[in-house]
This record gives structure tokens, C-alpha cells and sequence, in this order.
């Protein structure tokens, strides 16, 4: 069955640095996200991203935030300078069109550890 | 702002028993309703969703059931095994399907335990 993969699965950085998490999303999918956990609460929201673009954002998704589907398989989260609060689980989904597929589908996550 | 109301927070049953989580929802756009599990360490796990234009939808020890009027939806798990415990999140999209991309609104998760 397809499954949408992340790599990796626990990164560990200084404050201040740059970080790149990876996602592979479902091959035949059309609409991509990030969603970020921190521990012990509700998953949330971060961007959606179709058609190589961004359709939507959350107030969480500043300025240090950015998306990119660089071929046809892959879609990254960079974040250019960590913060502390920035530690959380980070998943990425997607779903396979607008039409009547209203799935989303999620990767196992990445543990972003700032220090 | 929107939001998504889950109870209760956490839930212990005995094997065998049922577990009944309820969420309520802001967004009378809000058309679809998916349930998910997360086990430790794991991400989301899409187990159960149900679509406005049906009360209710089950599938095998585990049913759905949408009342619009009221803005509820619950999730029902029948003869619970020591293999459901997990964390359950209820989900809503933002302004349905008429718009926009479908971001989920999650509630705030329901830990369940299920003893043997």
C-alpha cells in the first residue's frame, strides 16, 4: 500500500541553524502539507502547497518558513533559523485531489529537536 | 476562530468494553469528517472518516456517527482490544470543499487505554 515517507526521522540542531525535512509524498497525489505537533498536544497546521505553490498558511508559518517541491517526488520544509519553540514533531500529508478524495494521508513524522 | 471540541481527554476501559469519543465542530461549511489514531512515535493514522451527507458509517468494530444540526461527531469502538490504546484525534476542514485546501483543524486528542 502507498505511504507517505519522511526523512529523517529525528534531527537534532543548535538554535539558529538551518534545517531541511523531507517528505515523499503518495506518487499519484496532487495536494501536499506540513502539520507540526508539539509534545503532548493537537497536531496543527502549518501550509497547504498545490500546483507548486502556496494556497494557504498559518500565523505559525512565518518568514523563516519555507516550501519547496524541487522534482516530482519530493516536498521539503526548510526552517532558516531554529528557535527553541520550533522542537516538535513535523508531518507531512497529502491528499489525492479535490475532487470527492477528501483523504489526507500522513508520514510517520520528523522530531525537529532545537537545542 | 474555528475549533474542533474533543472529549474527553483521556479514557480507560476494560477489554471488551465499548469507547465512545465525541468532537464538536464551529464550521457549519465543514462537509467531512476523518478520525485518526497515533500510536507512540508514529504519525497519524487515517482509520474511519464520514461525509455530510450520511448519519452514520461503520466498519467492523469501529462506527461514525454525524449529527450536523447538533455540530457533532462521534467515534465509536466496540469490543475494544489492548491494541486500541492509542491517542484519538477527531478533524474538520476549514470552510468544506466549496474552497480552499482542505486544512485540517484537529481536536486536541483523546488518550484511550484499554486494559486487559
Amino acid at each position: 500500500e502507498p505511504e507517505v515517507t519522511q526523512t529523517p526521522s529525528h534531527q537534532v540542531t543548535q538554535m539558529g541553524q538551518e534545517v531541511i525535512l523531507r517528505c515523499v509524498p503518495i506518487s499519484n497525489h496532487l495536494y501536499f502539507y506540513w502539520y507540526r505537533q508539539i509534545l503532548g498536544q493537537k497536531v496543527e497546521f502549518l501550509v497547504s502547497f498545490y500546483n507548486n505553490e502556496i494556497s494557504e498558511k498559518s500565523e505559525i508559518f512565518d518568514d523563516q518558513f519555507s516550501v519547496e517541491r524541487p522534482d516530482g517526488s519530493n516536498f521539503t520544509l526548510k526552517i532558516r533559523s531554529t528557535k527553541l519553540e520550533d522542537s516538535a514533531m513535523y508531518f507531512c500529508a497529502s491528499r489525492a485531489d479535490r475532487g470527492p478524495h477528501y483523504e489526507q494521508y500522513f508520514g510517520p513524522g520528523t522530531r525537529l529537536t532545537v537545542t | 476562530g474555528e475549533n474542533v471540541e474533543q472529549h474527553p481527554s483521556t479514557l480507560s476501559v476494560q477489554e471488551g468494553d465499548s469507547a465512545v469519543i465525541k468532537c464538536t465542530y464551529s464550521d457549519s461549511a465543514s462537509n467531512y469528517f476523518p478520525w485518526y489514531k497515533q500510536e507512540l512515535g508514529k504519525g497519524p493514522q487515517l482509520i474511519i472518516d464520514i461525509r455530510s451527507n450520511v448519519g452514520e458509517k461503520k466498519d467492523q468494530r469501529i462506527a461514525v456517527t454525524l449529527n450536523k444540526t447538533a455540530k457533532h461527531f462521534s467515534l465509536h469502538i466496540t469490543e475494544t482490544q489492548p491494541e486500541d490504546s492509542a491517542v484519538y484525534f477527531c478533524a474538520a476542514p476549514l470552510g468544506g470543499f466549496s474552497g480552499g485546501y482542505n486544512k485540517l483543524i484537529f481536536g486536541a486528542g483523546t488518550r484511550l487505554a484499554v486494559h486487559p
